[in-house]
């Protein structure tokens, strides 16, 4: 099936590291994805990772993805006020159909 | 180059009306994707063109929704008539290859 879950909430501390996970159940998933979401705006597209990868690293952004478990996490190192948005992971199956996951609001306090 | 393209940015309507929005993918991508947000969810699926063919519209509520991309290029998504839950910010996004969509800033529906 098609199902992707995410926590809600993530609360922390401005120069923390923070780290959003996602669980999926598709294992048909060629690529997964970390979009970024901010009030009133669209999403922008922050990292993708193959599904024969572990990991994939983007400067402050690392991604891991366990294919067994079934399981992707986000690292945002040096966490900032700007980052404070909703964070949606996504899995890509199918014929380049994106599934999105419930999202992630994070909030990074001073 | 040019993002996703979507108008309008706002739209307010009562129940029963009737209304349609415009999106302009990125020049050259083969593959848009109509997207519904309702607030607190993640986006949903509604369509998915391949030029102006439908690769995937199981999620469409065909009774009300409709969708066209008559020249493969740019799209406009219906509602007839709207119903208070269809409010929502709706999402295009297009693509030209198999790894990124990029996302338009959505349409942003009230239906009262």
């Amino acid at each position: 099936g098609e199902d992707v879950e995410q926590s809600l909430f993530l609360s922390v501390r401005e120069g923390d590291s923070s780290v959003i996970n996602c669980t999926y159940t598709d294992s048909s998933s060629t690529y997964l994805y970390w979009y970024k979401q901010e009030p009133g705006a669209g999403l922008q597209l922050l990292t993708y990772i193959f599904s024969n990868m572990d990991m994939k690293q983007d400067q402050r952004l690392t991604v891991l993805l366990n294919k067994k478990d079934k399981h992707l996490s986000l690292r945002i190192a040096d966490t900032q006020t700007g980052d404070s948005a909703i964070y949606f992971c996504a899995e890509r199956i199918g014929f380049q159909k994106l599934v999105f996951g419930t999202g992630t609001r994070l909030l990074v306090s001073p | 180059e040019a993002g996703v393209a979507q108008s309008p940015r706002y739209k307010i309507i009562e129940k029963r009306q009737s209304v349609a929005f415009w999106c302009n993918p990125i020049s050259g991508h083969a593959t848009l994707y109509w997207y519904q947000q309702i607030l607190g969810q993640g986006p949903k699926l509604l369509i998915q063109f391949q030029n102006n063919g439908v690769v995937d519209d199981s999620q469409l509520p065909k009774d009300r929704f409709s969708a066209e991309r008559l020249k493969g290029v740019d799209s406009t998504l219906k509602i007839q008539p709207a119903k208070l839950e269809d409010s929502a910010v709706y999402l295009c996004a297009s693509s030209l290859s198999n790894t990124e969509a990029f996302f338009g800033q959505g349409t942003r529906l009230t239906v009262v």
